[in-house]
C-alpha cells in the first residue's frame, strides 16, 4: 500500500495566485482530513469528509479556502486568492471509517506564499 | 468544544533516562487518545494509542496511562535513545463530531547522548 499520497510536495507561489493541493487517501478508507501545521498554531483541522461528504468544515479559516472530494480516491484543497499568512505545511490524512480511529498522514505539502 | 493542553512544550533528557509528557482534555465524552511522533520535516506517525476502557497500555519502551476521572493522559518513554528526539503530539477524539481529533500543541523532546 502506497499510503496517503499528496501533491505537490512543495509549492511556492505569489500572493494573489490560486493554489490547489491534492490528496489520494489510502484505498478503502472512508474518512479524509485536511490539516494545516504552523509553528504558531500547531496542527489544525481544516475540514473532514466521510464517504465523500463534508462533515465538519468549522476549521476552514475563511472563504478563500475550499475543499472538495469528488470521489473516494481524490480530494483537493484550494486557496484563492492566496496570502503570505497561508504559508504552512498542509497534511492530508485518511482513516478507515467512523469506527476506525487511527489516522494515517500523508507526507504533506509545504506551501510558501511570497 | 474540546480543548487539549500538553506539557511541557520542550523536554531535554539524557540518553537512558525516562521522559514523561502529559496532556489534559476537557470533553468527558472523548474515548480515544492517540500519540503521534513527528520527526523534523516528516509526517506525524502514530506510536501508541489508548481507548477509554483501558487505564494503561505498553509497547516496549513506550507506555500510555489514562485517568478518565481527572481527564488526563500521559506518555512515558523509558531508556530514551537519540532517535527518540522528535516532536510528540497528544490528541483526543470528539465522538459527537465523528471522532475527529483535537491535537495538543506538541512537545519537543531532545535526547542528549
Amino acid at each position: 500500500d502506497a499510503g496517503v499520497i499528496q501533491s505537490p510536495r512543495h509549492e511556492v507561489t505569489e500572493m494573489g495566485q490560486e493554489v490547489t493541493l491534492r490528496c489520494k487517501p489510502i484505498s478503502g478508507h472512508n474518512s479524509l482530513f485536511w490539516y494545516r501545521q504552523t509553528m504558531m498554531r500547531g496542527l489544525e483541522l481544516l475540514i473532514y469528509f466521510n464517504n465523500n461528504v463534508p462533515i465538519d468544515d468549522s476549521g476552514m479559516p475563511e472563504d478563500r479556502f475550499s475543499a472538495k472530494m469528488p470521489n473516494a480516491s481524490f480530494s483537493t484543497l484550494k486557496i484563492q486568492p492566496s496570502e503570505p499568512r497561508d504559508s504552512a505545511v498542509y497534511f492530508c490524512a485518511s482513516r478507515p471509517g467512523l469506527e476506525g480511529h487511527e489516522q494515517f498522514f500523508g507526507p504533506g505539502t509545504r506551501l510558501t506564499v511570497l | 468544544g474540546e480543548n487539549v493542553e500538553q506539557h511541557p512544550s520542550t523536554l531535554s533528557v539524557q540518553e537512558g533516562d525516562s521522559a514523561v509528557i502529559k496532556c489534559t482534555y476537557s470533553d468527558s465524552a472523548s474515548n480515544y487518545f492517540p500519540w503521534y511522533k513527528q520527526e523534523l520535516g516528516k509526517r506525524p506517525q502514530l506510536i501508541i494509542d489508548i481507548r477509554s476502557n483501558v487505564g494503561e497500555k505498553k509497547d516496549q519502551r513506550i507506555a500510555v496511562t489514562l485517568n478518565k476521572t481527572a481527564k488526563h493522559f500521559s506518555l512515558h518513554i523509558t531508556e530514551t535513545q537519540p532517535e527518540d528526539s522528535a516532536v510528540y503530539f497528544c490528541a483526543a477524539s470528539i465522538p459527537e463530531y465523528g471522532n475527529k481529533l483535537v491535537f495538543g500543541a506538541g512537545t519537543i523532546l531532545r535526547v542528549k547522548s
